[in-house]
């Protein structure tokens, strides 16, 4: 079955800081998310991108479908910001990734 | 729009107690998913709902496990004879999916159900 490896698995920042989260997936894939998950569990979609850039707000992400990988990019991070985020990719569920844990620092 | 619900927030069972969750998905949702996930991992795939045909479903469901979708609306996911190791946080989600060919479709979260077996 298909794998995605996210990296790195835990990431300490300073308010303000910038950050890139890195996806990696083993095959093709027709759907590509990215999810916010906050301290109470709930799951927040931040991008559906299966390729391309898109961007919202201090937020934007890229997928590069032929080299099986997407990006995301935080900007100026807000102590908010903070929580474990999420790359899935759909083979009609979605297949996670162990997440990234950000923590950012005031 | 109200978004995915999912009631009850948080169950406390003793063990081999039988517990019922239920889903009420957006409600111009066709698919209906659930998924199962631990401390420090990522969601799992436990099973999917195409209205109310349930078309596939994860090894993870085991025989104690039971999901239906009566009439295409909302969702209820039973674990029978609950063990330990079912202590986990349960969260469905639903997409568009406008048939069952497939065809992807953003899927949106609910807040889950904390299940904690003593």
């Amino acid at each position: 079955g298909i794998q995605v490896e996210q990296s790195p698995p835990d990431l300490i920042l300073q308010e303000g800081a910038n950050s890139t989260l890195r996806c990696n997936f083993s095959d093709s894939v027709n759907n590509l998310q990215w999810f916010h998950q906050n301290p109470w569990g709930q799951l927040i979609n931040l991008f559906y991108i299966p390729s391309g850039t898109k961007q919202n707000g201090r937020l934007s992400a890229t997928t590069v479908a032929t080299e099986r990988y997407s990006l995301l990019y935080i900007s100026s991070s807000q102590t908010t910001d903070s929580g474990v985020y999420f790359c899935a990719v759909e083979d009609y569920q979605l297949i996670w990734g162990a997440g990234t844990k950000l923590i950012i620092k005031p | 729009d109200t978004g995915v619900s999912q009631d009850p927030r948080h169950k406390i069972t003793k063990r081999g107690q039988n517990v019922t969750f239920r889903c009420d998905p957006i409600s111009e949702h066709n698919r209906l998913y659930w998924y199962r996930q631990t401390l420090g991992q990522g969601p799992e795939f436990l099973t999917y709902f195409q209205n109310e045909a349930q078309l596939e479903k994860s090894r993870l469901l085991s025989d104690r496990f039971s999901a239906e979708r009566p009439k295409g609306s909302f969702s209820t996911l039973e674990i029978q004879r609950t063990e330990q190791g079912d202590s986990a946080m349960y969260l469905c989600a639903s997409s568009l999916g406008l048939n069952r060919d497939f065809d992807p479709y953003e899927q949106y979260f609910g807040p889950g159900t904390r299940l904690t077996v003593t």
